[in-house]
């Protein structure tokens, strides 16, 4: 029972390189989400989707894009890595927008 | 805006006791109550959660009852455990279904 599962773990990257979170869910979930955790800051949300082909932003999507053309799986795309990328991402996806939300191990990112 | 505002840690106990972790939150309408635990070096897991007033949600020995009048949702444990060594992220939803994530208390379990 995957449930969501999120790679790499681990990513290192330069001041400018692009790179793709993967995110993929096992659980016929409509609803998914990305957030970002800072020290002292919890989770913030970056981007989320109701449903495939559906996205819009959250709290903090700046420098991110995401896309969703199918139900179980929803990318995260940095264009142009910078340092204040830095953070833990985490994915999460839920039967519905109002249910539990399941979350994936989450992708520590470091931006050089 | 909505906001969670969380009690600061690390909160640092012996194993048996008593735990409280207050959480407050401003939401409209009447969201949904969630209350998530991130061990080291993992994911979030829904550890509680509560949908109306008044409604106490309970597991693994840890309760939060939904307090409309004082927007409250805080978490508690009769006897704690070096397991239960993590840290704890209240969360309401808020009335577009987004979660808002307070910054988290860690809990520290001595033997």
């Amino acid at each position: 029972n995957a449930g969501v599962t999120q790679t790499p773990k681990f990513q290192v990257l330069k001041t400018g390189q692009s790179m793709t979170l993967q995110c993929a869910q096992d659980m016929n979930h409509e609803y998914m989400s990305w957030y970002r955790q800072d020290p002292g800051m919890g989770l913030r949300l970056i981007h989320y989707s109701v449903g495939a082909g559906i996205t819009d932003q959250g709290e903090v999507p700046n420098g991110y894009n995401v896309s969703r053309s199918t139900t179980e799986d929803f990318p995260l795309r940095l264009l142009s890595a910078a340092p204040s990328q830095t953070s833990v991402y985490f994915c999460a996806s839920s039967f519905t927008a109002n249910t539990e939300a399941f979350f994936g191990q989450g992708t520590r990112l470091t931006v050089v | 805006g909505n906001s969670v505002t969380q009690m600061e840690g690390p909160v640092t106990l012996s194993e048996e006791a008593f735990l409280t972790i207050n959480c407050t939150y401003t939401a409209t309408g009447y969201p949904s109550l969630f209350w998530y635990v991130q061990y080291p070096g993992e994911g979030l897991q829904l550890l509680l959660k509560a949908t109306k007033a008044d409604d106490k949600g309970s597991n693994k020995g840890f309760e939060a009852t939904y307090r409309k009048e004082t927007t409250s949702f805080h978490l508690e444990k009769g006897s704690v455990q070096v397991s239960d060594s993590a840290v704890y992220f209240c969360a309401p939803r808020d009335s577009s279904y987004k979660l808002i994530f307070g910054s988290g208390t860690r809990l520290l379990v001595r033997p």
